[in-house]
């Protein structure tokens, strides 16, 4: 049971736009939410969070998104870089008692066109 | 910064062998994880440790033991390989118990199993 989901395997963006990258989830006691970005032969790093407490944190050309009534999330890169191309993973914090460990989504491939 | 050092980037092993896979980090952390990355299913947690000694199953501990004896490394065991174990694994660490505590990641070990 898939408890953080990416539905969009793949994004394909011109450079300069801006990329959208959507995850939903089902659990609402989730009281954290994390991007993490991964090139390949690489570990992921971490990009950007929120808590749940929020509906935006924003940094430099990261934003994310989180409108908690639909269970959803949204990381907005703008303006998109070529450096930018890489698997981006939606990730949650599913543990009141805060052992540090993240549930993760599919992932979403994103290609930024010079 | 934070270094997570997985010892192999990769690694060959038949099917039926006992394969050890060690990680080692330098900042102290007291959580450490071990996850796989599968194409279409994500990062999926294989076990965790929050302290020395001390373990926990995630969500695919089977196949799968850890070892924590010191406080920096954290050692995923497959007691015996199998094919549906090929994959890429990832070592992670954090040192917090909230929520948007970043895990940091080592590179990756890609296992094939033949």
């Amino acid at each position: 049971d898939q408890q953080v989901k990416q539905n969009s395997p793949s994004l394909s963006v011109q450079e300069g736009r801006i990329s959208i990258l959507n995850c939903d989830y089902t659990n609402s006691m989730f009281d954290y939410f994390l991007w993490y970005k991964k090139y390949p032969a690489e570990g992921p790093t971490f990009l950007i969070s929120i808590s749940s407490i929020k509906d935006k944190n924003e940094d430099g050309r990261f934003t994310v998104f989180l409108n908690k009534s639909a269970k959803h999330l949204s990381l907005h890169i703008v303006p998109s870089q070529p450096g930018d191309s890489a698997v981006y993973f939606c990730a949650a914090s599913p543990d009141p008692s805060n052992t540090g460990k993240l549930i993760f989504g599919q992932g979403t491939t994103l290609q930024v066109k010079p | 910064d934070v270094k997570v050092t997985q010892s192999s980037r990769y690694l060959v092993k038949r099917t039926g062998e006992k394969v050890f896979l060690e990680c080692v980090q330098d900042m102290d952390h007291e959580n450490m994880f071990w996850y796989r990355q599968d194409p279409g299913l994500g990062l999926r947690l294989i076990y965790f440790s929050y302290d020395v000694k001390m373990k926990e199953k995630g969500d695919i501990p089977e196949g799968y033991s850890v070892s924590r004896e010191k406080k920096e490394r954290f050692s995923l065991i497959l007691e015996s390989a199998s094919t549906n174990q090929t994959s890429m694994y990832l070592c992670a660490s954090n040192n917090s118990g909230r929520g948007d505590s970043p895990l940091h990641f080592g590179n990756g070990t890609r296992l094939t199993v033949t």
